[in-house]
């Protein structure tokens, strides 16, 4: 089924560990996005890329970096991981700016 | 002031009750507007575009007032599987308000 594949969907990691969260799309949309969700709170935008080739910094970017592999692929990667890092992460898809968001599933980040 | 706001509730309605949600945002050339549904621990996913008109799709409506600058989802005959928090979005993919919590009771 076409959709957005968002790998690991657990991970436990303890401060200062490294670790990239991965997304994969088959929808051919040209842009992606990576939200972090903490408890009661709505989505924060960590970074996107609005096509292929370029990626920019969204509201709370400290901490994270991004790659943007082609066209179906868009990276997350903690390079020094903080429990303050601790969250629910989902990469999502659009066709281009201000369309409809397709989600992943989700990776449940606890960094003790 | 944060650019979209949403009162978190919960709102706690019984079946078949009408509920109303607002969600305002700050800036006045947003140009993009949609209701998201999240059940708990799950992704959102879209429950329906904001048209400038007003748009309606079942029991669903929304509608946009740019003049006051919210967004509006109302929900006739709740059901139980309405149960779930909503989220507003302003200019497609890169505000999205706190949400509001629905609860519908038998």
């Amino acid at each position: 089924n076409a959709g957005v594949t968002q790998t690991p969907k657990f991970q436990v990691l303890k401060t200062g560990q490294s670790m990239t969260l991965q997304c994969a799309q088959d929808m051919n949309h040209n842009s992606m996005y990576w939200y972090r969700q903490d408890p009661g709170m709505g989505l924060r935008l960590i970074y996107y890329s609005a096509s292929e080739g370029t990626t920019d910094k969204g509201e709370v970017p400290n901490g994270y970096n991004v790659s943007r592999l082609n066209k179906r692929e868009f990276s997350l990667r903690l390079e020094s991981a903080a429990p303050s890092q601790t969250s629910v992460y989902f990469c999502a898809t659009s066709p281009g700016t201000y369309n409809v968001l397709t989600f992943g599933a989700g990776s449940r980040l606890t960094v003790l | 002031r944060k650019e979209v706001e949403q009162d978190p509730g919960p709102f706690n309605v019984p079946e078949g009750a009408t509920v109303a949600f607002n969600c305002t945002y700050s800036n006045s050339a947003s140009q993009s507007f949609f209701w998201y549904r999240q059940d708990c621990r799950k992704e959102p996913k879209l429950l329906m575009s904001v048209y400038s008109s007003g748009n309606e799709d079942g029991r669903f409506t929304a509608q946009l007032n740019r003049a006051s600058q919210y967004i509006s989802l109302l929900i006739r005959d709740s059901k139980l599987s309405d149960s779930a928090t909503y989220l507003c979005v302003v200019n497609g993919e890169l505000t999205f308000g706190g949400g509001t919590r629905l609860m519908v009771k038998p």
